[in-house]
């Protein structure tokens, strides 16, 4: 079946530095694949998301990069702010959505 | 236009009790997705449905049920509850079946067993 999941829990980082933030998934029949905030007592908020057939997206402030090859996942979020500082989520979606377990994400002033 | 909308908030039951949660979607969308949201677990796919048929299932035991309604609003039921049921119960709403991208989350029902 499909898994997804996450090399880092927490990833500390200095306001102002760029995040880079790394999934590894199993199905390769996925069509999309989705990075997720969630910020503490709130539901997961959509980031940015990457067709299968593509290898880089850009957003504001975020790029995500899948590498097929290795089944990896990335999301680089420029400037960090500490508003950035939830749980990140990345998703795979072929026949349903699933997740990995999420990575914390806390930015210092 | 309104997000997702998930009642109640918080609920505390006791084992052996059992539950039912709602979930509000977008209006439009007619897919619905559940989640459990443990520390220990992450999130994880319970069941999707999508014009009130359940297309998709999780690995969960047959305790948990769901249904969804002409109006695409969704219910979930846990019966018989057992401590590990204690989590953060999310809800997706989405256009497309399989959730697809931009699923829109709601807030979550926190369920406590005790």
């Amino acid at each position: 079946g499909e898994s997804v999941g996450l090399h880092l829990p927490t990833l500390s980082v200095q306001e102002g530095d760029n995040s880079i933030i790394n999934c590894a998934y199993s199905n390769s029949a996925s069509d999309y694949f989705i990075w997720y905030k969630q910020e503490s007592g709130k539901g997961p908020q959509f980031i940015i998301d990457i067709r299968s057939n593509m290898d880089k997206r850009q957003g504001q402030r975020v790029t995500v990069l899948l590498n097929k090859t290795v089944k990896h996942l990335s999301l680089q979020i420029a400037a960090t702010q500490p508003g950035d500082s939830a749980v990140y989520l990345c998703g795979a979606a072929g026949n349903k959505l699933t997740f990995g377990g999420g990575t914390r994400v806390l930015v210092k002033p | 236009k309104a997000g997702v909308t998930q009642t109640p908030r918080y609920l505390i039951k006791t084992r052996g009790q059992q539950v039912t949660l709602s979930c509000s979607p977008i209006s439009g969308h007619r897919s619905v997705s559940w989640y459990q949201q443990t520390p220990g677990q992450g999130l994880q796919f319970l069941f999707e449905y999508f014009s009130e048929t359940q297309r998709n299932k999780g690995n969960f035991p047959g305790r948990f049920s769901g249904r969804q309604f002409s109006n695409s609003r969704s219910e979930m039921n846990v019966s018989t509850l057992e401590l590990g049921d204690s989590a953060l119960y999310l809800c997706a709403s989405s256009a497309s079946r399989g959730g697809g991208t931009e699923a829109f989350f709601g807030q979550g029902t926190r369920l406590t067993v005790v």
